[in-house]
């Protein structure tokens, strides 16, 4: 099927303006991840669901970040307040219970806050 | 915690030339997996190559072979008959193999140009 889907691919967002940036994983997949990548470096995982359940949240920068997976299916990230450290592109992976270590990317939203 | 170590900010090659790229990382781990990631100018994530850590025979993939020193914590990428579309930015990775999280620890990266 079709794989990995983000939206929007790009964001512009003034200082202090929340933002909400969407995952639809590959159909079935139970795990999903989201990492952020700033400029020139490599990502760094942001936080982990497994359905439903967000496992994981160690990654997050601060309480300015949530996530929520609430079907187990689609997940939104959201920033509130947001602030020129957050610009950076962020990814969303999914990976499927058989072949949990292969994780599917998709395309990324790149944010950039002003 | 686990790291990993990409030395090579950029590396270019010639088309159809051979290039290695170097990656290393630390963990006390004795069961894990690596793995080598794409990422051309599009930004999509692929993935090249996995290892597992309890294989002793080094992973290959068509023009993509790794050479995995566990013992040394090493884990470099041979890219050979290097092609115009392996231009891309190529990140060495790691996961736990043990439990839920397979939260992935990536490198800086190593920017790779293939010339013509």
């Amino acid at each position: 099927g079709a794989g990995v889907s983000q939206s929007p691919r790009y964001k512009v967002a003034k200082r202090g303006q929340d933002v909400a940036l969407r995952c639809d994983p590959i159909s079935g997949h139970v795990s999903l991840f989201w990492y952020q990548q700033a400029l020139g470096q490599g990502p760094e995982f942001l936080t982990y669901f497994q359905n439903e359940a967000q496992l994981d949240k160690s990654g997050l920068p601060s309480d300015r970040f949530f996530a929520e997976r609430p079907e187990g299916s689609v997940s939104t990230l959201k920033i509130q307040r947001t602030q020129q450290e957050d610009s950076a592109v962020y990814l969303c992976a999914s990976s499927s219970d058989r072949r949990s270590y292969e994780q599917y990317f998709g395309p990324g939203t790149r944010l950039t806050v002003t | 915690a686990q790291t990993v170590t990409q030395s090579q900010p950029e590396m270019s090659v010639q088309e159809a030339e051979t290039v290695t790229l170097s990656c290393t990382y630390d963990t006390s781990e004795n069961n894990y997996y690596l793995f080598w990631y794409k990422q051309p100018p599009s930004r999509q994530m692929i993935l090249v190559i996995r290892q597992e850590a309890y294989k002793q025979q080094n992973a290959t993939e068509n023009r993509f072979s790794v050479n995995f020193q566990k013992a040394a914590k090493s884990f470099s990428l041979k890219i050979s008959d290097s092609q115009l579309g392996d231009t891309a930015m190529y990140f060495c990775a790691f996961m736990k193999h043990a439990g839920n999280n397979r939260k992935l620890i990536w490198g800086l990266g190593t920017s790779l140009a293939v010339n013509p």
